[in-house]
């Protein structure tokens, strides 16, 4: 089954205990990307990665870190988190060139419901 | 910048009765527009997408969705609605030919669409 998949999907730590969040997808996609979703904010992008190697900040970078060593993996760093960073977080892939089936279109993980305290 | 608006927050309608999501948009150039559907603790999943052709497009569990230009609105639609279709609606939109930033999805903050009997 095509998929995306995170892991931890529920964690709570406490602030500064540096945690990853793992994310998984077996579809060959070169386009991937990270998101927190918060009340009255929507989703809203952390970073991004357009392929092996390549990564750019989103909107809201600050506080976390991603790499990419691996087509299939695109992890979600945060070296020293913080209490603003309570959200749920989502990991996402597409295929990135326009003539491939599902161009466009983002498949999502079930997301990763963190706390930090 | 490219920019989406929900402007409401819920959305209330009777089993059985037509349903209307309103979205619009505001890109610099010809948008790419999606609708995706969040089921309470899943994922978002893809719902249609406008890229080019016909201003209606189709999508999935008898949605619908009108690309209007003039007025830079995506609303989705549903003739009949059922309480299964409840869930949190979300309106995006991407510029492919906004240079630097061609590859970003950008989300709405989202509907919240309950359908009662």
């Amino acid at each position: 089954e095509a998929q995306v998949t995170q892991n931890p999907r529920y964690l709570i730590t406490v602030t500064g205990k540096k945690l990853t969040v793992t994310c998984s997808q077996n579809m060959n996609h070169e386009y991937m990307s990270w998101y927190r979703q918060d009340p009255g904010l929507g989703l809203r992008q952390i970073y991004y990665s357009m392929n092996v190697e390549v990564t750019d900040k989103g909107d809201v970078p600050e506080g976390y870190k991603v790499s990419r060593k691996e087509k299939r993996n695109f992890p979600l760093i945060l070296e020293s988190p913080s209490p603003n960073q309570t959200s749920l977080y989502f990991c996402a892939s597409r295929a990135r060139h326009e003539g491939r089936l599902g161009a466009n279109v983002l498949t999502f993980g079930a997301g990763s419901r963190l706390t930090v305290l | 910048a490219q920019s989406v608006a929900q402007p409401e927050d819920q959305v209330n309608v009777a089993e059985g009765n037509p349903l209307t999501v309103k979205c619009t948009y505001s890109v610099s150039g010809n948008p790419y527009l999606f609708w995706y559907v969040q089921y309470p603790n899943r994922g978002l999943q893809f719902l249609l997408k406008y890229i080019t052709g016909d201003n209606l497009v189709k999508g999935s569990y008898g949605f619908e969705a009108e690309f209007n230009k003039s007025q830079t609105s995506f609303h989705l639609k549903k003739p009949s609605a059922l309480v299964s279709d409840s869930a949190l609606y979300f309106c995006a939109v991407r510029d492919p030919w906004g240079g630097g930033t061609a590859s970003k999805l950008t989300f709405g903050t989202g509907t919240r669409l309950q359908v009662t009997l």
